[in-house]
């Protein structure tokens, strides 16, 4: 069984739609979840960081965490063609200190049709 | 503020070549990642650095892949030989110490292994 996993998708959605992405993890030393989006060619960078179980939101985005079940989610609000990428799903069992190992899922193809 | 910049972005070699990668993290940026990503996979870390010292490379294979950083900025990552199974994306990040540190990811090189 994989560390996290991840809907490969891919998925279609019409612009202004919410979309929903999900991971589930088995490491429950795992504390801080984060989303990254990757557009093609380029490499992730970082969308939504959240610690242990709860949400977070910010603008069109939330993030959510429930710890007791090991899943994650992303919400994407009124989805936008510029939201087309894939979403990749982290998570680490330390911040800073010695080490900050990510472990990633396979990541979601998202494509948002105008 | 500049990110962190890779080269080559593209290389393509025969297997049993050997091929190198550069990285220069972003300013003052203590820790380096290499991550590899395969085709519909997320990134797996290779090695992490903390200023020119090795963190964690329990994922590199120390047979034909090697990486340093001097000086506690730039980094090279090498393979000799390469194999088809190298072909890959492989990924710079840099982080700062910090309560949410943040990887900050470059574009990537594109490796093809013919």
């Amino acid at each position: 069984q994989k560390e996290v996993e991840q809907d490969p998708g891919p998925l279609s959605v019409p612009e202004g739609a919410i979309v929903s992405l999900n991971c589930t993890y088995s490491n429950s030393a795992f504390q801080y979840f984060m989303w990254y989006r990757q557009y093609s060619r380029k490499g992730p960078e970082l969308l939504m960081y959240t610690y242990s179980s709860g949400n977070k939101e910010d603008g069109r985005f939330t993030a959510q965490v429930d710890k007791s079940s090991k899943y994650i989610s992303l919400f994407i609000r009124d989805s936008q063609p510029s939201d087309s990428a894939t979403y990749l799903c982290a998570m680490s069992a330390l911040d800073g200190g010695a080490t900050n190992k990510l472990i990633f899922g396979t990541g979601t193809l998202l494509a948002v049709q105008p | 503020e500049a990110g962190v910049a890779q080269s080559p972005r593209y290389k393509i070699i025969e297997k049993r070549q050997s091929v190198a990668f550069w990285c220069n993290p972003i300013s003052g940026h203590a820790t380096l990642y290499w991550y590899q990503q395969i085709l519909g996979q997320g990134p797996k870390l290779l090695i992490q650095f903390q200023n020119n010292g090795v963190v964690d490379d329990s994922q590199l294979p120390k047979d034909r892949f090697s990486a340093e950083r001097l000086k506690g900025v730039d980094s090279t990552l090498k393979i000799q030989p390469a194999k088809l199974e190298d072909s890959a994306v492989y990924l710079c990040a840099s982080s700062s110490p910090g309560p949410q540190e943040t990887q900050y990811f470059g574009p990537g090189t594109r490796l093809l292994v013919l």
